[in-house]
Formats: C-alpha cells, structure tokens, sequence
C-alpha cells in the first residue's frame, strides 16, 4: 500500500475554519473506516485527534471534526486559533496489515 | 501519570544492536495490542510493527523495511513492551514511538536512535 496523500500546507486566519484532505484509493480508504488523524506539535509526541473516520476521543476539542467521501478522508478545524498550528497527520490503521501514514500538513496560523 | 515512557536509545554504529523498552501505565496493558512508529528527522510518521495482546493470539506484525532485522515483544508482567533492531541502518536514524491501541490511543515521548558510524 502507498502512502496517503495530503496537502503540504494549509494556512487560515484565527477564527476561520480549515480542512485537510486525505487522499487514497478505492483499496484503501475507499474501503475502510478505519481512518484515524493526529496532531503533532513542533518536538513533541503526536497526539490522537480522531478514529474511526470521525469519532473523536474524549477530551479533544470539539473544533476537530472529521469526515470520509469515496476515497477521500478530511479533517476540519474550526475556530482555527495559534495553538492549531502544527503538522497534522492523516493514517489508515488495520487490524493485520500496515499502519498506513499520510504524508503531513503543515498549518500555518496566519 | 504519563501512559507511556520509551528508553534505550543512543547512537550505535551501521551493523549493530539496539533494544527498546517502553513501560506503559494508567490501562489495562495486557489486554492492549501496542505499535512501534518512528519518524525520521524532519520527516513524517512511519509505522514500524505491532504486537497484539496474548488473548488475541500475540501476532506480530512488521514494516517491510524492518522486517528479518527487527522483534517486537512484550511482558505483561512488567507492562514493557520491547523493541529489538538488528542489523541496524543509517536509515533507521528516526525518533521512535511506543503507542497503545491498534489506532495509538496514547503515545510515548519517543527515544532517539542515532545509526551512525
């Protein structure tokens, strides 16, 4: 399996909303829900946003939403504030193959 | 508490040897599958291998990158799961991750693994 594919970078202004979109294939997302996002601030561990396509644990902010279309996942960030920037990472994870990783997302707070 | 906390890393030459421990707290270790995941300096996340918890059969699963090179193990008894790289490669140099789930519900604060000569 390939890797996904994500924008290198998305920039917004404080208070607009962003989305991130994750693409695959029909083998891939197109064919599983299994799709989780991370966030990962510079030097730091990453940090699980949503799994399962769009269920967020608890404790992450309701400003993280996610979604699946076809082959696509996409993740969206609301009220985007300085703290949303780091580099988000889209993953396709499975219970007997690879853990599959995008490829990041920069997000710049303008 | 923090869930996760790796050891073990440091530099070590083309060729070598290096065991990673990752001691896991705060959940039910045992009846958790748990991932190895690195990342190369600068770069993005690469998963690395699995191992499931022994009431789902204990499989283990690898990268193929690392496959015949690296073991992935665990002991409940200590909630420590282990990884042991052989035959290790300059390209092997990456921050490495524990992390819980088959999803990583929580993640360690990575070792560095330096493969330099």
């Amino acid at each position: 399996q390939s890797a996904l594919t994500q924008p290198a970078s998305i920039s917004g202004s404080p208070g607009q909303s962003i989305t991130i979109s994750c693409a695959g294939t029909s083998t891939d997302i197109g064919s599983s829900n299994l799709v989780s996002w991370y966030q990962q601030h510079p030097g730091k561990a990453p940090k699980l946003l949503i799994h399962d396509v769009s269920d967020r644990p608890s404790g992450v902010s309701y400003r993280f939403s996610a979604s699946k279309s076809a082959n696509t996942a996409s993740l969206t960030i609301s009220g985007l504030q300085a703290e949303d920037e780091a580099d988000y990472y889209c993953s396709l994870y499975s219970n007997t193959g690879p853990w599959i990783f995008g490829g990041g997302t920069k997000v710049t707070v303008l | 508490d923090v869930p996760l906390v790796e050891s073990g890393g440091g530099l070590v030459k083309p060729g070598g040897s290096l065991r990673l421990s990752c001691v896991g707290s705060g959940f039910t270790f045992t009846d958790t599958w748990m991932n190895w995941v690195r990342q190369a300096p600068g770069k993005g996340l690469e998963w690395v291998g699995r191992i499931k918890s022994k009431s789902d059969g204990g499989t283990r699963h690898y990268a193929a990158p690392v496959t015949g090179r690296f073991t992935i193990s665990r002991d409940d008894s200590t909630n420590t799961l282990y990884l042991q790289m052989d035959s290790l490669r300059t390209e092997d140099t990456a921050m490495y991750f524990c992390t819980s789930s088959n999803y990583g519900y929580f993640w360690g604060q990575g070792t560095l693994v330096t493969v330099s000569s």
